[in-house]
């Protein structure tokens, strides 16, 4: 168990609409970090956030986007859903973030979009 | 981050140590190097992460070459639940880690 909790686990929707998926990171881990793992393109990095602040952008659609609340828990907003949105999302937390710094990661939530 | 190159799948048998290389020769001076793996349906799971020096913990040893260009994660003892996808991952900063495509590592009981 990493300390990681995502939920929830599976969520099956339709085109179109919009889910919300939820991260609580491990006791203590200042920063959050969300990534999409699908078959075509593997794990890509989407954003990160430090503190409640966003601090890196990668790989995220502007149709995606992310929050960090005070109690440090990240939700991770995906609207106008596409068939192509079907994936892994994982999330993952880190004490500080430094590049010395390991990351946990949760057990992910499976998207599928119809 | 620099590009890492790792070869595509290897395969071990049970109960022998494991050499997984990584080739980074585009490393620069502050860039750790870390080791990451997936087990099938599972999140991914850190491994290792060293600068210069070996490194080595209750799950693995890393071997850096004194030039820094390449790199050796060692399992010493194999098991069938060693089977995963090993990322070797430079990093530089405090972004997201850029996963390349990882080798497939099979162990044959």
């Amino acid at each position: 168990d990493s300390g990681v909790t995502q939920t929830p686990k599976h969520l099956i929707t339709a085109t179109g609409q919009r889910v919300t998926l939820r991260c609580s990171p491990r006791s203590g881990d200042l920063s959050v970090y969300w990534y999409q793992q699908s078959l075509d393109q593997g794990l890509q990095f989407l954003i990160q956030y430090y503190n409640g602040e966003e601090r890196a952008k990668g790989n995220i659609l502007e149709r995606f986007s992310a929050q960090q609340f005070p109690d440090l828990h990240s939700e991770l907003n995906l609207s106008s859903l596409e068939l192509g949105d079907s994936a892994l999302y994982f999330c993952a937390s880190s004490a500080q973030g430094y590049p010395n710094t390991e990351a946990f990661f949760g057990q992910g939530t499976r998207l599928t979009v119809v | 981050d620099a590009k890492t190159t790792q070869p595509n799948s290897m395969e071990s048998n049970e109960e022998e140590p494991v050499h997984l290389p990584c080739n980074h020769s585009t490393i620069s001076g502050t860039d750790y190097i870390h080791w990451y793996r997936q087990l099938p349906s599972q999140g991914p799971e850190y491994v290792i992460h060293g600068l210069t020096s070996n490194v080595n913990n209750r799950m693995a040893s890393l071997a850096i070459a004194e030039d820094r260009k390449s790199s050796t994660l060692i399992l010493h003892r194999a098991t069938l639940r060693d089977a995963a996808v090993y990322y070797c991952i430079l990093r530089g900063g405090a972004d997201g880690l850029t996963f390349g495509k990882g080798t497939h590592l099979i162990i044959q009981p």
